[in-house]
């Protein structure tokens, strides 16, 4: 079946615009995670959706960033006045919750957020 | 604070040997442990789940092993193929942040097989 699908794949913007980031994730996982990768790191946690809610965001770094998951499945990373330290590769996960336990997490392509 | 490291950061070697990636964890309070597969340029790919109950997962040419108590894993890989060379990323969950099943992963180790 599909995996979980980001868009754009690419976003060049200038500093201090407004982006938003889309994540599709795989059919029925209820489970979706944003994390953040910067060149020779690796990913770090943003925000982590159980259905329609955030269920942990102390992974966003300030108040510039904010994401949401109206009905529990496409979830869109929002980030305002963007600044070059934002420049890194976003990537979105999902996974199921089964008997209590966290499945595997399959991660998408990412988008590449360049801030000039 | 949950902290992973991975040794080595790169490691180089001819193609048919087998090799060991080491991964170390500061809190054994762990759910589970994943290992990563990331080609440059791309996103994450799953190679194995170990949840922390188990002490091993295998696939095809693909070993892990979780010592949860002592804070390590290793993923050992068969016969290595030119085709392996990717960077290999461990990552623990746990209760962290009033949460659960957020991923905290080490660095990377940088594989490159030579034909």
């Amino acid at each position: 079946g599909a995996g979980v699908s980001q868009t754009p794949s690419n976003k060049v913007t200038e500093k201090g615009k407004y982006v938003e980031l889309r994540c599709d994730p795989i059919s029925g996982h209820t489970a979706l995670y944003w994390y953040r990768q910067s060149l020779g790191q690796g990913p770090e946690f943003l925000i982590y959706f159980q259905g329609t809610g955030a269920a942990d965001d102390s992974g966003l770094p300030n108040d510039r960033f904010f994401a949401v998951r109206p009905e529990g499945s496409v979830s869109t990373l929002k980030i305002q006045r963007t600044e070059r330290g934002d420049s890194a590769v976003y990537l979105c996960a999902s996974s199921q919750w089964a008997s209590g336990s966290f499945e595997t997490q399959y991660f998408g392509p990412g988008t590449r957020l360049l801030v000039l | 604070k949950q902290e992973v490291t991975q040794i080595p950061a790169a490691l180089s070697v001819p193609e048919g040997e087998n090799l060991v990636l080491n991964c170390s964890f500061t809190d054994s309070a762990i759910y589970n442990l994943q290992w990563f597969r990331q080609d440059p340029g791309k996103g994450l790919t799953s190679l194995l789940l170990i949840q922390s109950s188990q002490r091993e997962q295998t696939s095809g040419r693909l070993n892990a092993s979780l010592d949860k108590s002592s804070g390590r894993s290793t993923l050992y890989i068969a016969a290595s193929q030119p085709g392996d060379s990717a960077t290999y990323l461990c990552a623990v969950s746990g209760f962290y942040g009033g949460s659960q099943g957020n991923l905290i992963f080490g660095k990377g180790t940088k594989l490159s097989v030579k034909p």
